[in-house]
């Protein structure tokens, strides 16, 4: 019954490899969200999508790109990464991100450490 | 600099104490909302707040938005240890309709 899934839970790489992280869900939500959560639990977005529009994070590196192969997925590709990167990624999703009772819809994080 | 600022960032009482969360911005919102996060999950949403000066009630929560809609607050009373947890506030942002965070209230309620 998980609304929003996130795979691995943990993960683990030396830093110049690349990685990706998984992202399901299955409340036929129109839009998906990754989310980046420091040390200090700050949240931070990094793209929103759905099918017509990606919408980046101007901060976010180039290094880091969505992937979307249908409605229900949006995949983080995570190319030669490095010792800041490591940090708590979040999936979300909401049905409308322009109604204001269109909730964010969370996994429960992938926790990234880049050694 | 934070789009929205919330204080205290830390926050220790004794179950059955009352206590206040606030979150701050310049900037106007249309709604606001905020969720609670508890370790090794992602937050979950308590409530939003659309209408300035709207005052929501969840059991023991009280929730706030500003005359201005630029301010929020959270107030619970009689705190019990299960309320423990990292509590987000997040308004929608005119430009990209995303919900943007503010760095959260860790709350810890000793029984």
């Amino acid at each position: 019954d998980t609304a929003v899934s996130q795979t691995p839970k943990y993960l683990v790489t030396q830093m110049g490899n690349d990685k990706s992280i998984k992202c399901e869900q299955n409340l036929g939500h129109d839009t998906m969200y990754w989310y980046k959560q420091d040390s200090k639990k700050f949240l931070k977005i990094m793209f929103s999508y759905n099918n017509k529009e990606l919408i980046i994070n101007e901060t976010v590196p180039n290094r880091f790109s969505p992937k979307s192969p249908d409605k229900a997925h949006l995949n983080l590709h995570i190319n030669s990464l490095e010792l800041g990167d490591s940090a708590v990624y979040f999936c979300a999703s909401s049905q409308d991100p322009s109604s204001y009772n269109s909730p964010l819809h969370f996994g429960n994080g992938t926790r990234l450490t880049v050694t | 600099t934070q789009l929205l600022e919330q204080s205290p960032q830390f926050l220790s009482i004794q179950e059955g104490e009352n206590l206040t969360v606030y979150c701050n911005s310049s900037s106007v919102f249309s709604s606001l909302q905020w969720y609670r996060q508890e370790p090794g999950e992602g937050p979950v949403l308590l409530v939003t707040v659309v209408t300035g000066g709207e005052v929501k009630k969840l059991k023991r929560l009280t929730f706030q938005f500003g005359d201005a809609r630029k301010d929020s607050s959270l107030h619970i009373t009689a705190a019990q240890p299960g309320d423990t947890g990292l509590y987000l506030c997040a308004g929608d942002d005119y430009n990209n309709n995303d919900m943007r965070f503010g760095a959260g209230t860790r709350l810890t309620v000793k029984p």
